[in-house]
């Protein structure tokens, strides 16, 4: 059984350009949240996506976006990117059904770094 | 609005000795309290959940953990620590809003196991 796949693992870009980020969620959830966690620090909710729509969003500018595909996956766009983005961004997926009892599943992360 | 504060950035400990990694939380409502894992570039790893009824519960790797809601705290303990034990943990809590529910995390505890 797959756990949560995040693709890139690593990538480089220059300040301004614009990035996306993919996610596959557990076979069986329904739920994804992104979490950006930058160097020494926990992570930060970024939004969580629920049947196609963001449900929830935390304390991040509208350079992040996201979307959800009838399939659960999910994409994470930052646009117009800052040093100060350079993080690890990481995928969390669940069961909305469940409202947050068995925890979050995460995948590996995708270590951005903004030049 | 939730928060939650993990009172030790690092705790250093020498193998075989107990630990406890401290954590505070606020919240207007009723939460589900959760410790994860990090190893070295990896994703978070659920530890243990408190989701309701005994205090005092159990998770993988000998850790447990204690809830008391009086104080707000969710304290990590494990009795006898081992080098693979290094690793940063941290506490998480979830709280159910509307549309869904969102999960905060502290800022982290690394746990360095000596020799």
């Amino acid at each position: 059984d797959a756990g949560v796949t995040q693709s890139p693992t690593h990538l480089i870009k220059t300040r301004g350009q614009q990035v996306t980020l993919r996610c596959s969620p557990k076979s069986g959830h329904d739920t994804v949240s992104w979490y950006q966690q930058a160097l020494g620090q926990g992570p930060q909710f970024i939004f969580q996506y629920y049947e196609e729509e963001e449900r929830q969003r935390g304390n991040f500018p509208d350079r992040f976006s996201g979307h959800q595909f009838p399939n659960y996956s999910s994409e994470l766009n930052v646009n117009a990117l800052l040093l100060g983005d350079s993080a690890l961004y990481l995928c969390a997926s669940s069961s909305l059904r469940r409202t947050g009892r068995d925890g979050y599943t995460f995948g590996s992360g995708t270590r951005l770094t903004v030049v | 609005a939730q928060s939650v504060t993990q009172l030790d950035s690092q705790v250093p400990v020498f193998e075989e000795a107990p630990v406890e990694l401290r954590c505070n939380y606020s919240s207007s409502v009723s939460v589900y309290l959760f410790w994860y894992v990090q190893y070295p570039n990896q994703g978070l790893q659920l530890l243990l959940k408190y989701l309701s009824g005994s205090t005092l519960v159990k998770g993988i790797n000998g850790f447990e953990a204690e809830f008391n809601k009086s104080q707000t705290s969710f304290h990590l303990r494990k009795p006898s620590v081992h080098i693979s034990d290094t690793a940063e943990y941290f506490c998480a809590v979830s709280e159910i809003s509307t549309g869904g529910f969102k999960t905060i995390f502290g800022a982290g505890t690394r746990l360095f196991v000596k020799a």
